[in-house]
């Protein structure tokens, strides 16, 4: 059983539509992590939440925005999104960075089709 | 930059067949190191770590030691069964990735019976 719970687990959208991916985590971890994930490819790096505030921002274009409401939730806003968004979206956590804790902890994932 | 290469498979074995997939890496000062498991239709999970030279990782029949000479952090698995089918992505981290895990490209695995 995961810790970290992600919300849709599935979801189609057209380019001009607006949704959220949402995630969950209840251990306590500061640092929050959204990835990208194509099959058969390792996770790409997409945003990291240290203490609720934006660390990193790896070049995303502005059509993915992310949110940390409070220390245990991570949202992702989608809008305009092109047909090669597609992709798995995997949250992630971990207790506090991950240079210093070394672990991460996965969600199952979203995963999203844009038509 | 920092970096982490392994074999990409996919790799198909026979059910009690041993395993190994080979990970190297690059990395400025003395990373820790990491294998992360994907199962079909999840998301990534951590199967073992080592944190310093010499250091073996071991869970669930998986192991793997950290070696500073070699650059390198193996898997092996004695005898492989059709539920270690999966991903493992060989991945590690440093002081200076800025919060980032540096993930291999993963290798398949499929156990036939």
């Amino acid at each position: 059983d995961t810790e970290v719970t992600q919300t849709p687990k599935h979801l189609v959208m057209g380019m001009t539509n607006k949704k959220s991916l949402k995630c969950e985590q209840h251990m306590g971890h500061r640092a929050m992590y959204w990835y990208k994930q194509k099959a058969k490819k390792p996770p790409e790096l997409m945003f990291v939440y240290s203490y609720e505030k934006l660390s990193i921002n790896e070049s995303v274009p502005s059509r993915f925005s992310p949110e940390c409401p409070n220390s245990s939730l991570l949202n992702l806003h989608l809008h305009a999104l092109q047909p090669e968004d597609s992709a798995l979206y995997l949250c992630a956590s971990s207790q506090d960075l991950v240079t210093n804790t070394g672990e991460l902890f996965f969600g199952e994932g979203s995963r999203l089709t844009v038509l | 930059g920092d970096s982490v290469t392994q074999m990409e498979g996919p790799v198909t074995l026979s059910e009690e067949a041993f395993l190994t997939i080979n990970c190297t890496y690059t990395a400025t000062g003395y990373p820790s190191l990491f294998w992360y498991v994907q199962y079909p239709g999840e998301g990534l999970q951590l199967l073992l770590k080592a944190t310093k030279a010499d250091d073996k990782g071991s869970n669930k029949g998986f192991e793997a030691t950290y070696r500073k000479e070699t650059t390198s952090f193996h898997l092996e698995k004695g005898s492989v069964q059709v539920s270690d089918s999966a991903v493992y992505f060989c991945a590690l981290t440093t002081k200076t990735s800025y919060d980032k895990v540096i993930f291999g490209p993963g290798t398949s695995l499929s156990v036939i019976p």
